[in-house]
């Protein structure tokens, strides 16, 4: 079956501007995580779903990150007012439960000018 | 939080040798160590991981081993081909309530030397 997707795949923003960046986990998976990966850095959590429920989002920096799952399915983070430092690659993971392999998707490397 | 440290950063291996990645982790409450391979522009991908009732597991030529006392976790691969060539990410999780997020060491890049 297809796996995680993410789109766009590549996003310019220019300082200041809003994006959005959405993830498509696989069919009938419950939990949903959002990743920060730095260049050169390993992932880093920013926050988690169990369907539509937000229950962890220590990890996101500030409060211009917002992420959301109304449905259960469909994720998608938003940045307000992009900086520089937000600069990376934002993956998506989705597993079947929660102490099951998360599968991650190709990421949206988001470049900020 | 957790803590993950990885070493080395870097590992350059002559194909057929084997490659050791170490990682220690912080928390004595973690119980799950997946470990993540992922080519240069592509997703991170699951290759082996070790639950922390078990101290060893295999997978044709990689192992993984866990020492729960000491709290760290090796990859072993053997008789190493070009195409493992890539970054290789330990990471821990604690499961259960709402922490099932990894926690990601910073990556070992492999290159394996025809």
């Amino acid at each position: 079956g297809a796996g995680v997707s993410q789109s766009p795949r590549y996003k310019v923003a220019k300082r200041g501007q809003d994006v959005a960046l959405r993830c498509d986990p696989i069919s009938g998976h419950v939990s949903l995580f959002w990743y920060q990966q730095a260049l050169g850095q390993g992932p880093e959590f920013l926050t988690y779903f169990q369907n539509e429920a937000q229950l962890d989002k220590s990890g996101l920096p500030s409060d211009r990150f917002f992420a959301e799952r109304p449905e259960g399915s469909v994720s998608t983070l938003k940045i307000q007012r992009t900086q520089q430092e937000d600069s990376a690659v934002y993956l998506c993971a989705s597993s079947l439960g929660s102490v099951n392999e998360q599968f991650f998707g190709p990421g949206t490397r988001l470049t900020v000018l | 939080g957790e803590n993950v440290e990885q070493h080395p950063s870097t590992l350059s291996v002559q194909e057929g040798d084997s490659a050791v990645i170490k990682c220690t982790y912080s928390d004595s409450a973690s119980n799950y160590f997946p470990w993540y391979k992922q080519e240069l522009g592509k997703r991170p991908q699951l290759i082996i991981d070790i639950r922390s009732n078990v101290g060893e597991k295999k997978d044709q030529r990689i192992a993984v081993t866990l020492n729960k006392t000491a709290k760290h976790f090796s990859l072993h691969i053997t008789e190493t081909q070009p195409e493992d060539s890539a970054v290789y990410f330990c990471a821990a999780s604690k499961g259960g309530g709402s922490n099932y997020k990894l926690t990601f060491g910073k990556g070992t890049l492999l290159t394996v030397n025809p």
